[in-house]
């Protein structure tokens, strides 16, 4: 397997603009994570999604940010605008539906910039 | 809301030697604790998983202890290498579905 990917792996932006993050889970996981990281404040969960519904978002930071799983093997994380606050390593993961008590598989991230 | 507290400077050791890390949390009673590393540029990966009603795991060289009157898990890698020099991050959940993560402690192993 190729593990949860990611795309794209970095964005520039300028600030107003619209931003779609990718993420295509494992194969057979039944939750998906959005994560944020930055240094002032670690690794931020956004929103969770069990079987393609989203189950908590009370980490989405604010309206601008929304995030979707039309099916079992893409997600997408959306802001709009972007503002230069919002510029961090989003990460995506995933987790086996009997195995949710234990790890999560990290995509390499996307580093986005938001100038 | 949760506190998760990890070593908050870097940490170096000789090789060869025990490498101990702390991770501390208050306002929370997490039923499960994770340990992950990350190397720069790269996702978090999983390394151990302990329960509330565990005192102490091991998996090779590493050992994790959780002491749930402390509030505190220990993580410990011993006769550590260069190549376990990363950053490690604990995270806890008392669902075992939403983990809330440390800011991570960057552990360096001097050759």
């Amino acid at each position: 397997d190729a593990g949860v990917i990611q795309s794209p792996r970095h964005e520039v932006t300028e600030m107003g603009q619209e931003v779609t993050l990718r993420c295509k889970p494992i194969s057979g996981h039944d939750y998906l994570f959005w994560y944020r990281q930055t240094m002032m404040r670690g690794l931020e969960l956004l929103i969770y999604f069990n079987n393609n519904v989203p189950i908590d978002d009370s980490g989405m930071p604010e309206d601008r940010f929304s995030a979707k799983m039309p099916n079992a093997s893409f997600s997408t994380l959306k802001i709009q605008p972007s503002e230069p606050r919002d510029s961090a390593v989003y990460f995506c993961a995933s987790s086996p539906r009997d195995r949710a008590y234990n790890e999560q598989f990290f995509g390499p991230g996307t580093r986005l910039t938001v100038l | 809301s949760q506190k998760i507290e990890q070593n908050s400077e870097a940490l170096n050791i000789q090789e060869g030697k025990t490498a101990t890390l702390t991770c501390n949390y208050t306002n929370y009673s997490p039923a499960y604790l994770q340990w992950y590393r990350q190397d720069p540029g790269r996702g978090p990966v999983f390394l151990l998983l302990i329960r509330e009603n565990e005192k102490e795991k091991r998996k090779e060289r590493l050992k994790v202890t959780f002491d749930t009157t402390l509030k505190q898990s220990l993580f410990h890698i011993t006769a550590s290498q260069p190549a376990d020099s990363a950053t490690y991050l604990c995270a806890l959940s008392n669902t075992g579905n939403q983990f809330y993560f440390g800011t991570g402690t960057s552990l360096t192993v001097i050759p």
